[in-house]
C-alpha cells in the first residue's frame, strides 16, 4: 500500500466552523489531489498540487482552499463548513501527470468522513 | 473537464459468470484507467490502457479501448464474490494544468453472489 495517511478519519463539525483535513505521504510523489465522493456524483476533484506551493482548482473548488508547504503534506481547508460539504474526502498521490505517455497511476488514501451538522 | 460515464450503474451476477462494464468519455485522451473501490475503502488502480492500444489483459481482467467511439469496456471473467466492489473509469482532465489530474466517472457497482 502506498504510504498515504489522512487525518482525521472521521469528524463531525458544526455549520460555519473551519475544518482542515490533512494528507501526509511518504512516497515523495510530486502530485497530490483532493477528491470528494458523494452518492450519485462519484468522485469529483476539488484541488490538486503539482509541486510545493503549486496548486490549482478542480471542478468543485468553491468553499475549499488548499496548501502545500512541504512535498509530503497537502492540507484541505473548508473555510466555513456547510451541510453540502458533508462527504467522504479522499487524498491521492501520483508521480506523474495524467497525460504523460505512461499515464499516472493514482494512489488513494483511505478517506476522511466529514459530517457537517 | 471531461468525465467518463460508466454503464450500467449496477450489475448483479452469480459467481463464475463474466461481468462487463462500459465507459464512455467525451474528448480525445492518451490513456484511460480503471479503478476498483471496496466498500468503505479508497480506490485501487486496476489497469491502464493507452490510446494506441486496443486491448489489454491483466489476470482475469480484459480492457478494450475504442477511440473512434470514445468508449472502453472492462471485462472480469469467472467472477468471484471477492470481486464485489465499485468500478470506475478515469481519464485525464482537459483544460487545466497540462491535464494533470484524473477525472472519474460515477462508477458501476458490481455485486457477485455465491
Amino acid at each position: 500500500d502506498a504510504g498515504i495517511t489522512q487525518s482525521p478519519r472521521h469528524k463531525v463539525t458544526e455549520t460555519g466552523t473551519p475544518v482542515t483535513l490533512r494528507c501526509h505521504q511518504t512516497e515523495n510523489h510530486r502530485y497530490m489531489y483532493w477528491y470528494r465522493q458523494d452518492p450519485g456524483h462519484g468522485l469529483r476533484l476539488i484541488h490538486y498540487s503539482y509541486g510545493v506551493k503549486d496548486t490549482d482548482k478542480g471542478e468543485v473548488s468553491d468553499g475549499y482552499s488548499v496548501s502545500r508547504s512541504k512535498t509530503e503534506d497537502f492540507l484541505l481547508t473548508l473555510e466555513s463548513a456547510t451541510s453540502s460539504q458533508t462527504s467522504v474526502y479522499f487524498c491521492a498521490i501520483s508521480e506523474s501527470a495524467a497525460t504523460t505517455s505512461s499515464g499516472n497511476t493514482i494512489y488513494f488514501g483511505e478517506g476522511s468522513w466529514l459530517t457537517v451538522v | 473537464s471531461q468525465q467518463g460515464e460508466e454503464d450500467p450503474q449496477a450489475l448483479s451476477i452469480q459467481e463464475g459468470e463474466n461481468a462487463t462494464m462500459n465507459c464512455s468519455y467525451k474528448t480525445s485522451i492518451n490513456n484511460l484507467q480503471w479503478y476498483r473501490q471496496n466498500s468503505g475503502r479508497g480506490l485501487v488502480h486496476l489497469i491502464l490502457i493507452r490510446s494506441n492500444e486496443r486491448e489489454k489483459h491483466s489476470g482475469r481482467l480484459r480492457v478494450t479501448l475504442d477511440t473512434s467511439k470514445k468508449s472502453s469496456s472492462l471485462l472480469i471473467t469467472a467472477s468471484r464474490a471477492a470481486d464485489t466492489a465499485s468500478y470506475f473509469c478515469a481519464t485525464p482532465s482537459s483544460g487545466n494544468q497540462a491535464g494533470t489530474a484524473l477525472i472519474f466517472g460515477k462508477g458501476t457497482t458490481l455485486s457477485v453472489s455465491s
